[in-house]
């Protein structure tokens, strides 16, 4: 069974404090992996999506990378406009995404 | 960039009535959209796959005669949640994809008094 798993669950930071979340995964054939943003009453807005072990790309202050097991979310001097919920996903050709749980981030100016 | 429209934002029904969501795709067609349900703090579980003239596949779990779904275009699914209970509360969302990637609709919240 596939699993979706991030990490932490909340995340706190001070404007201008990196740091990165996690994403962890368990499939049986990674055909993609995304990145989503969720802001409180809205759908998922798309973020990224990563293919193969290695593969990094960035957008303004986020930067996600890809490794066989996992994937990072690095956040550079975090403004409180980046407040939101981080959704993780994977693409197994279910033609379905599969969720991790999300980590909730608040940032305070 | 791809857009999915879900209408309405918000519903507040009682319960035992029935409440229809849509979901359409604007500037692409779609022989796929799937509806997703999020609980609050919780993430979205895939609820069922909405195929453009045949039958919804559903997940393990979901009722089908409670959650009653239509694909009868290229650009348009209906979500119909049929005699709406306080449990059904929550927080509905479409989802497609244009070919690359998948693009999500704005969500409903559904609220059963």
């Amino acid at each position: 069974e596939d699993q979706v798993t991030q990490s932490p669950e909340a995340l706190r930071l001070q404007e201008g404090e990196s740091s990165s979340l996690n994403c962890s995964y368990t499939v049986s054939g990674l055909r993609g992996l995304f990145w989503y943003r969720q802001d409180p009453g809205k759908g998922p807005e798309f973020l990224f999506t990563l293919y193969s072990a290695g593969e990094e790309k960035e957008k303004e202050r986020l930067k996600a990378t890809l490794t066989k097991k996992e994937s990072f979310l690095h956040i550079t001097a975090p403004k409180p406009e980046d407040s939101a919920t981080y959704l993780c996903a994977v693409d197994t050709g279910r033609r379905a995404l599969t969720f991790g749980s999300g980590t909730r981030l608040q940032v305070q100016p | 960039g791809a857009v999915v429209s879900q209408h309405p934002s918000r519903v507040i029904c009682k319960s035992g009535t029935s409440v229809k969501i849509e979901c359409r795709s604007l500037d692409f067609q779609a022989t796929t959209m799937f509806w997703y349900r999020q609980f609050p703090k919780q993430s979205l579980m895939l609820m069922a796959t909405s195929n453009e003239g045949s039958k919804a596949t559903y997940e393990q779990g979901v009722e089908k005669d409670k959650f009653l779904i239509n694909h009868a275009s290229l650009t348009l699914s209906t979500l119909t949640v049929t005699s709406a209970h306080p449990e059904d509360s929550s927080f509905y969302i479409c989802s497609a994809s244009p070919g690359e990637g998948y693009t999500f609709g704005s969500g409903t919240r559904l609220t059963v008094v």
